[in-house]
């Protein structure tokens, strides 16, 4: 696609339950990031992948937040039992090749998470 | 420790003045160097970045920034401001020879005045 699309835009939610936001990166793009961002502050990383694999997830909070990327293009970001807390913007980002350059990573619009 | 700082907070100009958004940088090695604009309710937009080669880098919007390796600093720069430039700006560093993780500075708040 032309740019990084994240789906949903928004999702409010109840403390305890499940959620799943969806990363369609930009066509041809190997290299794949989830950050998360809250109100007035820069993104915090939270898992970076090359390809279908996760080259590096130490970002994640802890083990209610998992991310797959099956088919090497399409990413999911799933939270388990979810936390006031985990309210925040989840950015999905994409960059042509890995994470070891000076490519540009593109962002998405961001799904915004409300845990009530 | 890699580092980025962006000591202000806000910046306000008047329209048509020049602007300066600062950023200074800290890593081990040699950086990438990026910068992101946020506006109101949206993701993250591309500025600018140094990766290598001349200093003054320009970018979308009329936007430059000119890497400074002894100040290590990559401050943002536009001649004259529009209000459409209101908006969050974001400084990003990368360590190309020992780390891949961008590192974000805090953001600056960029006001401009009609």
């Amino acid at each position: 696609g032309a740019g990084v699309s994240q789906t949903p835009s928004n999702k409010v939610t109840e403390k305890g339950k499940y959620v799943e936001l969806r990363c369609d990166p930009i066509s041809g793009h190997t290299a794949l990031y989830w950050y998360r961002q809250s109100l007035g502050q820069g993104p915090e990383f939270l898992i970076y992948f090359q390809g279908t694999g996760a080259a590096d997830d130490s970002g994640l909070p802890n083990d209610r937040f998992f991310a797959v990327r099956p088919e090497g293009s399409v990413s999911t970001l799933k939270i388990q039992r979810t936390e006031r807390g985990d309210s925040a913007v989840y950015l999905c980002a994409s960059s042509l090749t890995g994470a070891y350059s000076g490519n540009t990573i593109y962002f998405g619009e961001g799904s915004w998470l409300t845990v009530v | 420790a890699q580092s980025v700082a962006q000591p202000e907070d806000q910046v306000k100009v008047a329209e048509g003045n020049p602007l300066t958004v600062k950023c200074t940088y800290s890593v081990s090695g040699n950086p990438y160097l990026f910068w992101y604009v946020q506006y109101p309710n949206r993701g993250l937009q591309f500025l600018l970045k140094y990766i290598t080669g001349d200093n003054l880098v320009k970018g979308s919007y009329g936007f430059e920034a000119e890497f400074n390796k002894s100040q290590t600093s990559f401050h943002l720069k536009k001649p004259s401001a529009l209000v459409s430039d209101s908006a969050l700006y974001f400084c990003a560093v990368r360590d190309r020879d020992s780390n891949y993780q961008l590192i974000w500075g805090a953001g600056t708040k960029l006001i401009i005045k009609p």
